[in-house]
Order: structure tokens, then sequence, then C-alpha cells
């Protein structure tokens, strides 16, 4: 079945350091991907999504690739800020939930990100 | 603009008991669903709807039941809660979740309920 694998957390950075998490997957067929966020305290919301191989999502200042060769969606950001501490989950669509044409969506565990002024 | 609402925030029930986890939205959505987050577990899919009247099985089913009868409305109820229950909740939602439809496939959520079976 669809699977998504995070580097392991926690990880605790320096203001303006630059930030990677890695992300790879293993799915049938053709994936959407996305990476989610979480800040303290609250629901989980989108970060930036890719729809096809070699698409690059971006927002506020992070960006993700869609390598399929890799099968790999790594997050990066070239300066974080204390703003950006929170949890980071990779997720993909692919499978089909039923016959209404809708798509599961699978998380991986979770990345904690700490930035310490 | 209220988004997903879900109710209670936090809640501890002793093992046995039944609840009601309350979730709504009022961004008029087909697709509503529930997560259950546990420590090293990432989000699991609990229950799904693809809109009013229309429910289905995630993949971790057991000792829940959902309705969806209004298109707001998808509460989730614990019938007898057991302590492997404990976790926070999610409820999220989407105009679709079918790959078709220009900007589907994303997920609004809402803040979590954390439950304590003991």
């Amino acid at each position: 079945g669809d699977s998504v694998t995070q580097m392991e957390g926690p990880v605790t950075l320096s203001e303006e350091a630059f930030l990677t998490i890695n992300c790879t997957y293993t799915a049938t067929g053709y994936p959407s991907l996305f990476w989610y966020v979480q800040y303290p305290g609250e629901g989980l919301q989108l970060l930036l999504k890719a729809t096809k191989a070699d698409d690059k999502g971006s927002n506020k200042g992070f960006e993700a690739t869609y390598r399929k060769e890799t099968t790999s969606f790594h997050l990066e950001k070239g300066s974080v800020q204390v703003s950006d501490s929170a949890v980071y989950f990779c997720a993909l669509t692919g499978r089909l939930l039923s016959n209404f044409g809708n798509e599961k969506l699978t998380f991986g565990t979770g990345t904690r990100l700490t930035i310490i002024p | 603009n209220a988004g997903v609402t879900q109710t209670p925030k936090f809640q501890v029930l002793k093992t046995g008991q039944s609840m009601t986890l309350q979730c709504a939205q009022d961004m008029n959505h087909e697709y509503m669903s529930w997560y259950r987050q546990d420590p090293g577990m990432g989000l699991r899919l609990i229950h799904y709807s693809v809109g009013a009247g229309i429910t289905d099985q995630g993949e971790v089913p057991n000792g829940y039941n959902v309705s969806r009868s209004t298109t707001e409305d998808f509460p989730l109820r614990l019938l007898s809660a057991a302590p492997s229950q404990t976790s926070v909740y999610f409820c999220a939602s989407s105009y679709s979740m079918d790959r078709g439809l220009s900007g589907a496939n994303v997920l609004t959520f809402g803040a979590g309920s954390r439950l304590t079976v003991l």
C-alpha cells in the first residue's frame, strides 16, 4: 500500500539556518504530494503541494520538488525563523478510497522542528 | 469564516463510557473525515463522508461510528471507550477529494480534540 517516510525528529536549528526535512514515498500510479504544517495547539494546514513529476511547490519561503526518479519530496527553506517552529507532515494522495473517485490522504509520522533565536 | 469547528477540545472518559465528538464546517464542503493522531504513527483515517447520507470506513474504524445527516455536521461517536482510543482526534473537510477537480485534495483541519480514556 501507499506509505510516506519522513526523517526522524526532533530537529533543532538556529534562526537563519538552512532547513531540509526529507520525505520519501511508496505509491502506485501517480500520487499528488503535500506538506502540511501543524503549529502548537492548532490543526494541520496545507503548506504546499505538487501534483506531477518535477513540479515545485512553494509557500512562505518553503519549497519542495516532486522527484519521481527518487520518489522524494524533500522540504527546504533557506533561512528559518522562530515562527517556523512546528510539526511538519509529508503526505500523498493516490489510492482510491472507494468507487466514489475520492482519494485517500496518507500521512507520514511528522517531524517536529524547533528554531532557537 | 469559522472553517472547521471541533468540540470539545479536551475530554476525559472512563473505560466503557460513550461520547460524541462534534465537527461542523461552514464552507459547504462535500467531503468530511475524521483522523486520529498518535505519537510515531502520524494521522490515520477513521471514517469519511463524501456527502450528506454517505459514509464509509477508513483505516481504523473499529470502535467508532459516524453519520452525516447534513452537509455541515459530521459527528464521531465512541460507543464504549477503551484506553486504546486515547488520542488526539482531528476533523477535516474538503470541497472534494477527486483529483479530477481543480483545487481538490486539499484538507482544512479543525483544531483537534484531545481524548483520554482511563
